[in-house]
């Protein structure tokens, strides 16, 4: 039983035009969601990542929802750019930051210049 | 990746065959993870470690043993590697309130 999802295997977006990549969970006691980027021949990258009791956090281009309530939180990367380019996981946590991560299997997203 | 090191990035085996995956850190973080990746699904935990001298199962153990003898340091073993094992395998290591930090992998192909 996958308790992380990400429904959509890629995406493909223009440069400069926002990419919008979703992730849902079925586990109500997961307390942080983290966000990994992966190239190729190379480990995931830590992102951004939110608290349960939060509903928003931004980083640069980056921004994290969270909707609790659906279970559901989604990754914004404003403007993209071709450097995107990459795999991104979604990835969820409980019983203290970081810990255990239950990972999502990924979504690839292409940007196109 | 810095701070993480894997060895060895690639390995084919026999069915059978035994090997160690070894996973060095250089940030003396507590906490060490080892991960499996396979085509279409994300990383899955197969053992983790909360300190040195310290083992856990994680998700998928079976089939894998570990060891973190010393505080940078965390094997994972394969007794008699199986087909079913080729997978990449990933190491992470972090502290309390910090995002896990990862290698970049281990290709391991059993044939």
């Amino acid at each position: 039983d996958q308790q992380v999802k990400q429904n959509s295997p890629s995406l493909s977006v223009q440069e400069g035009r926002i990419s919008i990549l979703n992730c849902d969970y079925t586990n109500s006691m997961f307390d942080y969601f983290l966000w990994y980027k992966k190239y190729p021949a190379e480990g995931p990258t830590f992102l951004i990542s939110i608290s349960s009791i939060k509903d928003k956090n931004e980083d640069g281009r980056f921004t994290v929802f969270l909707n609790k309530s659906a279970k559901h939180l989604s990754l914004h990367i404003v403007p993209s750019q071709p450097g995107d380019s990459a795999v991104y996981f979604c990835a969820a946590s409980w019983g203290g930051y970081g810990n255990k991560l239950v990972f999502g299997a990924g979504t690839i997203l292409r940007v196109k210049s | 990746n810095a701070g993480v090191t894997q060895t060895p990035k690639f390995r084919v085996l026999k069915t059978g065959q035994s090997m160690t995956l070894l996973c060095a850190q250089d940030m003396n973080h507590e906490y060490m993870y080892w991960y499996r990746q396979d085509p279409g699904m994300g990383l899955r935990l197969i053992h983790y470690s909360v300190g040195e001298g310290t083992t856990a199962k994680g998700e998928v153990p079976d089939g894998y043993n570990v060891s973190r003898l010393k505080k940078q340091n965390f094997l994972l073993g394969l007794e008699s590697a199986a087909p079913s094992q080729t997978s990449v395998y990933f190491c992470a290591a972090h502290d309390s309130n910090q995002p896990q930090h990862f290698g970049d992998g281990t290709r391991l192909s059993i044939l």
